[in-house]
């Protein structure tokens, strides 16, 4: 069953607006982690934000934030300010009670000038 | 420590031939992991070793894939008979008790 649900396969945003990229997730244990991670065509999958089950407020980083809704098991990030460097493919991932990674399909995200 | 190391980044080999990766994580890590990802979709677990121990295989991991820690250091993961479909990007990443890194993964090519 599909633990990490990314539903927007592409967007495309404005240089300078924000974006809010989708993901919910499933799982049934209280212990758990929500990571977003960035992937630009070179391959590296780097880190951008995390959200404990248990943290009360939203994570943010910079301009990055996470709209956490625990009763809905969602986990949107925000991106705000576009940059024309933000253009990539962003992933959303869960850290399951054994510390593996279940990963999302990906959203493309498109930054235009 | 700069992070985890991929060797090689790009690998092309023939249908049939055996491939050997190697992953370096950073070293106070004890947790290795591997993942495959193929094009426009998100990565999907292979295994994981927790020091030397392999605890963990997806069922993704068919008998022609074998993957290897010794020492709880580097790790090897080693495809023989390769297949057209193992053509991917294989991702390693380590982690502690707090967040993963991930190398900038080994993309092979099976003609």
């Amino acid at each position: 069953a599909q633990k990490i649900t990314q539903t927007q396969p592409g967007m495309f945003v404005q240089e300078k607006e924000a974006v809010t990229l989708d993901c919910t997730y499933d799982t049934s244990d209280p212990s758990y982690g929500l990571f977003w991670y960035k992937q630009p065509s070179s391959g590296e999958m780097i880190f951008l934000i995390y959200q404990g089950s248990y943290d009360q407020q939203n994570a943010t980083e910079g301009r990055y934030s996470l709209n956490f809704q625990k009763a809905r098991k969602s986990a949107n990030l925000v991106i705000s300010a576009s940059q024309l460097g933000d253009s990539a493919m962003y992933f959303c991932a869960m850290r399951e009670p054994d510390y593996k990674l279940s990963f999302g399909a990906g959203t493309t995200v498109t930054v235009r000038a | 420590d700069t992070g985890v190391s991929q060797d090689p980044r790009h690998k092309i080999t023939k249908r049939g031939q055996n491939v050997t990766f190697r992953c370096d994580p950073i070293s106070e890590h004890n947790r290795l992991y591997w993942y495959r990802q193929t094009l426009g979709q998100g990565p999907e677990f292979l295994t994981y070793f927790q020091n030397e121990a392999q605890l963990e295989k997806s069922r993704l991991l068919s008998d022609r894939f074998s993957a290897e820690r010794p020492k709880g250091s580097f790790s090897t993961l080693e495809i023989q008979r390769t297949e057209q479909g193992d053509s991917a990007m294989y991702l390693c990443a380590s982690s502690d008790m707090g967040g993963y890194t991930f190398g900038s993964g080994t993309r092979l090519t099976v003609v």
